[in-house]
């Protein structure tokens, strides 16, 4: 299995909604990653965990909560986000907490907070 | 913080042209990947460079690390309409778990 596998592909929430998006990865990397991509733009790193501990948070607001349970699942929790919020949210995961090898990123969630 | 620009932001070319896109960082990099995302895609791992003035070779296209591992090119030769994409180049710094993505560079390729 080579995939991470991002569910729910799209979401429509509303600002006083909580949801979550959920990330699963099977080929036993050790780092996995939430980025934020707006349109026509590059990804934004939000969350970097290695061996299931928080590393990196770049300042991200506290509506976005991220949950690692165990290494093959990351989970992003929403929690009355704006409108600006409405991205694609991207889960990637890596070999090595160094990132060597490069990351392979899932699908996304399509999200839109009305 | 780092920054990684790259130009251009948009390419438009025939099919059978070549295609250039530069990437250059603000700082030093331990090694830069490149990523090709297709519209409506996620982003798909290319390559990795490592070592100052590295090439490294993908069938129709080539990859280059600059010697002060500050720069990075992608060239495609002959373009094809399969290479329709943004392509960005991702810097990997500090402890070695950050990687920031450039600005990327949209391909279009008419027939």
């Amino acid at each position: 299995d080579t995939e991470v596998t991002q569910t729910p592909k799209h979401l429509v929430m509303g600002m006083t909604n909580k949801k979550s998006l959920k990330c699963e990865q099977h080929m036993g990397h050790r780092a996995m990653y939430w980025y934020k991509q707006k349109a026509k733009k590059p990804p934004e790193l939000m969350f970097v965990y290695s061996y299931e501990k928080l590393s990196i948070n770049e300042s991200v607001p506290s509506r976005f909560s991220p949950e690692c349970p165990n290494s093959s699942l990351l989970n992003l929790h929403l929690h009355a986000l704006q409108p600006e919020d409405s991205a694609l949210y991207l889960c990637a995961s890596s070999q090595l907490a160094r990132g060597d090898y490069g990351y392979t990123f899932g699908s996304g969630t399509r999200l839109t907070v009305v | 913080g780092q920054q990684v620009m790259q130009i251009p932001q948009y390419q438009h070319v025939q099919e059978g042209e070549d295609f250039t896109t530069y990437c250059n960082s603000s700082t030093t990099l331990s090694n830069i990947q490149w990523y090709k995302q297709r519209p409506g895609g996620h982003p798909v791992f290319l390559i990795q460079l490592v070592k100052s003035g590295e090439v490294k070779k993908q069938k129709r296209l080539t990859f280059q690390f600059g010697e002060a591992k500050k720069n990075s090119s992608l060239h495609i030769t002959a373009t094809q309409t399969t290479d329709v994409g943004t392509y960005f180049c991702a810097g990997l710094t500090g402890g070695g778990n950050k990687l920031t993505f450039g600005t990327g560079t949209q391909l279009k390729v008419e027939l």
